[in-house]
C-alpha cells in the first residue's frame, strides 16, 4: 500500500533555528511530491519535486529529494515566529489522480 | 480573486440532519477534490472529478455523495449525520494530475460540527 511518512511529528524551536523536516514514501510510479505549509486554514503550495538532488530555493526554505532512497527534506534557515504552521508533504503517482499526504509535522517557532 | 472558495466556512448542526458544502474554482482546473482533514491534521482523500467525471472514490460512507454540475463546481452532500463526521472539509482543484506537474490548490475549508 502506498504511503508517505513524515518527521518528527512536532517540533519545538526558537527564533534564528534552523530546521531540517523529513519526508519519506513508499508509492508505486512515483510522479511527484509536493510541499505544502499550513497554517490556520487552507494549505499553501510550496515546492513541487520531480527530480533527485535538484534544490528548490524560495528565501529561507529550500527542500530536495533523493528518489533512489525514497524522502524528501525540508529545510527552514533563520526561522521566524510565522514559520509556525503544520507542514504537509503529499505524493502523487504517475498514471493517477490521487496525491498521498503525511501525516504533516508541526512547527512552533518561539520568539 | 478567490481561486477556490468553499462555502459555508462553518457548519453546526446536530446528528441525523443532512447537509451540503460546495466548492468552485475559478482556475480553468479539469480536475477537483474533496479531502476530509481529522483533528491531527491528516489529509485523506474522498473524492475526485475530472470533467464532471468520478475519477477516485475511496472508502467513504454512501451517506457522502459528491456532485459535479460543471468542471467548475463539485459539491458533498451528507445525509444523516453522525458524530464521526465532525472534521474540516477541504475543496482542491488542479490541472491534469496525471499527465502535468501541477500542484493542487486549496479552498479555506469548512469546519462542519455534529452535536
Amino acid at each position: 500500500e502506498d504511503k508517505v511518512v513524515q518527521s518528527p511529528l512536532s517540533l519545538v524551536v526558537h527564533e534564528g533555528d534552523t530546521v531540517t523536516l523529513n519526508c519519506s514514501y513508499e508509492v508505486t510510479n512515483f510522479r511527484s511530491l509536493l510541499w505544502y505549509k499550513q497554517e490556520k486554514k487552507a494549505p499553501t503550495f510550496l515546492f513541487m519535486l520531480t527530480s533527485s538532488g535538484i534544490e528548490k530555493k524560495s528565501g529561507r526554505l529550500s527542500s530536495i529529494l533523493d528518489k533512489k532512497e525514497l524522502f524528501s527534506i525540508l529545510n527552514i534557515t533563520a526561522t521566524q515566529t510565522g514559520d509556525s504552521a503544520v507542514y504537509l508533504c503529499a505524493v502523487g503517482a504517475s498514471g493517477t489522480y490521487k496525491y498521498i499526504f503525511g501525516t504533516g509535522t508541526r512547527l512552533k517557532v518561539l520568539a | 480573486d478567490t481561486a477556490v472558495s468553499q462555502t459555508p466556512k462553518y457548519l453546526v448542526t446536530q446528528m441525523g440532519n443532512d447537509k451540503s458544502i460546495k466548492c468552485e474554482q475559478n482556475l480553468g482546473h479539469d480536475t477537483m477534490y474533496w479531502y476530509k482533514q481529522d483533528s491531527k491534521k491528516f489529509l485523506k482523500i474522498m473524492f475526485s472529478y475530472n470533467n464532471k467525471e468520478l475519477i477516485i472514490n475511496e472508502t467513504v460512507p454512501n451517506r457522502f455523495s459528491p456532485k459535479s454540475p460543471d468542471k467548475a463546481h463539485l459539491n458533498l452532500h451528507i445525509n444523516s449525520l453522525e458524530l464521526g463526521d465532525s472534521a474540516v472539509y477541504f475543496c482542491a482543484s488542479s490541472q491534469d494530475p496525471p499527465y502535468s506537474n501541477q500542484p493542487q490548490h486549496f479552498g479555506d475549508g469548512t469546519r462542519l460540527s455534529i452535536l
